[in-house]
């Protein structure tokens, strides 16, 4: 099956500093890529949707300036958390679809960041 | 505004026990619904999608829309079905809003 990689896979970071999350489709072209985050014993919070060479799409609530979104290529994209503060700290996941294999989602492991 | 609940966070029952993990939805257009199970230390995958009708590792759902329901159910759990389950929804922009999550514990 499509196999999705996140790196770095735990973050730890001061306060105040920023941190990239990236996230790959290792065997097939992405055109659309999620970020999630996942509180504490909650769900999964889409953040937002990202095409291949577009701005990024936030859902509401989602600070566009905070968390900054890139997806420059069909394999690749990245989440920064900017100025991060201890509220931040969560559990991020990616997920990636091809449109062409139907619109099942392949999710990332996730990563961990912890912000002091 | 969409909507997955799943009401139960933890579902414990005995291998060979049926289980059923209940799952609602409030949807305005056709729902395309899934569910994902996530084992143990592992990543998030796709376990089946309504659309499919298919059954896998003997678990099955059937869109109920006239409950607005999709449960997932398994005649006889095993110990290897112990994991965190999630009711999904797709939404126009293809991402998934999910529930809060059903784990299932199943106890030799």
């Amino acid at each position: 099956g499509a196999v999705v990689s996140q790196h770095p896979s735990r973050v730890i970071c001061k306060s105040g500093t920023s941190v990239k999350i990236e996230c790959r489709s290792l065997d097939f072209q992405a055109t659309t890529m999620f970020w999630y985050r996942q509180f504490p014993k909650k769900s999964l919070m889409l953040m937002a949707t990202s095409n291949e060479g577009s701005k990024a799409t936030y859902e509401q609530g989602v600070e566009k300036d905070k968390f900054l979104i890139n997806h420059a290529s069909l394999t690749l994209s990245t989440l920064t958390v900017t100025s991060a503060h201890p509220e931040d700290s969560s559990f991020y996941i990616c997920s990636a679809s091809d449109r062409e294999g139907g619109n099942e989602q392949f999710f990332g492991p996730g990563t961990r960041l912890t912000v002091l | 505004a969409q909507r997955v609940t799943q009401p139960e966070k933890l579902l414990s029952v005995f291998k060979g026990a049926p289980v059923e993990l209940k799952c609602n939805y409030s949807y305005s257009g056709s729902p395309e619904l899934f569910w994902y199970v996530q084992y143990s230390r592992q990543r998030l995958q796709l376990l089946l999608r309504h659309i499919s009708r298919e059954s896998i590792k003997g678990f099955t759902a059937d869109l109920n829309k006239g409950e607005t329901s999709f449960h997932l159910k398994k005649p006889f759990a095993q110990e290897e079905d112990s994991a965190m389950y999630y009711c999904a929804l797709e939404n126009s922009g293809y991402a998934l809003n999910f529930g809060k999550g059903t784990s299932l514990l199943v106890t030799p």
